[in-house]
């Protein structure tokens, strides 16, 4: 089946740094979701994209929908302790009736 | 506001035993998904609906069964719990946009621990 890279797995930065995080597919993608996921809780829908090329901010956070239909970016500004938790990529190939995950990057926050 | 609703939200079970998760939404999705989320494997999914009536495996179906009987609510049973079945077990829903089904959006979970 289709699958979804994500890195980093892992980040620890400082409060006030931005992030950056990405997912890359060997498939082509028709949609391209962005997920937190909060430690307890199901994950939240962030960001939505549906067309390649796409930028599309929610506050602080932004995300790209790669050109090639193949890679998606989030980046997170000046992030804040309640940034902190997992973020997921999510894809869907064009004609497919399910979205395929990544594995997820934890984000940590140092004060 | 109720949106994806799942039961129960905590479980234990022993080897062998059955039980079935009932996940409920109230947003007249057509599509709805099980998914199983285990340290490191990031959320896998198990099997899915893309309407009442009708369900599909995903990709990590084996030791579990599904149903949809009716629009709102897609039911996940074990048959037989093994302990390789612990985990956090997502249902989440999803319309259909256009060229297909998209922003799915997630209960709370069930952790279920087999022992």
């Amino acid at each position: 089946g289709q699958q979804l890279n994500q890195s980093p797995q892992s980040m620890f930065i400082q409060e006030g740094e931005d992030v950056s995080m990405n997912c890359t597919s060997s498939s082509i993608f028709n949609t391209w979701l962005w997920y937190k996921q909060d430690p307890g809780e199901g994950p939240v829908l962030l960001i939505a994209l549906y067309k390649a090329g796409e930028l599309t901010s929610n506050g602080r956070l932004t995300a790209q929908f790669g050109i090639t239909r193949k890679d998606s970016f989030l980046n997170i500004s000046a992030s804040i302790p309640s940034d902190v938790g997992i973020y997921f990529c999510a894809g869907q190939v064009r004609g497919a009736q399910k979205l395929v995950f990544g594995q997820g990057t934890r984000l940590t926050i140092n004060p | 506001n109720a949106g994806v609703t799942q039961t129960p939200k905590f479980r234990v079970l022993k080897t062998g035993q059955s039980m079935t998760l009932l996940c409920a939404q109230d947003m007249n999705h057509e599509y709805m998904y099980w998914y199983r989320q285990d340290p490191g494997m990031g959320l896998r999914l198990i099997h899915y609906s893309v309407g009442e009536g009708t369900t599909a495996k995903g990709e990590v179906p084996d030791g579990y069964n599904v149903s949809r009987l009716k629009k709102q609510n897609f039911l996940l049973g074990l048959e037989s719990a093994a302990p390789s079945q612990t985990s956090v077990y997502f249902c989440a829903s999803s319309y259909s946009r256009g060229r297909g089904n998209t922003e799915a959006f997630f209960g709370q979970g069930t952790r279920l621990t087999v022992v």
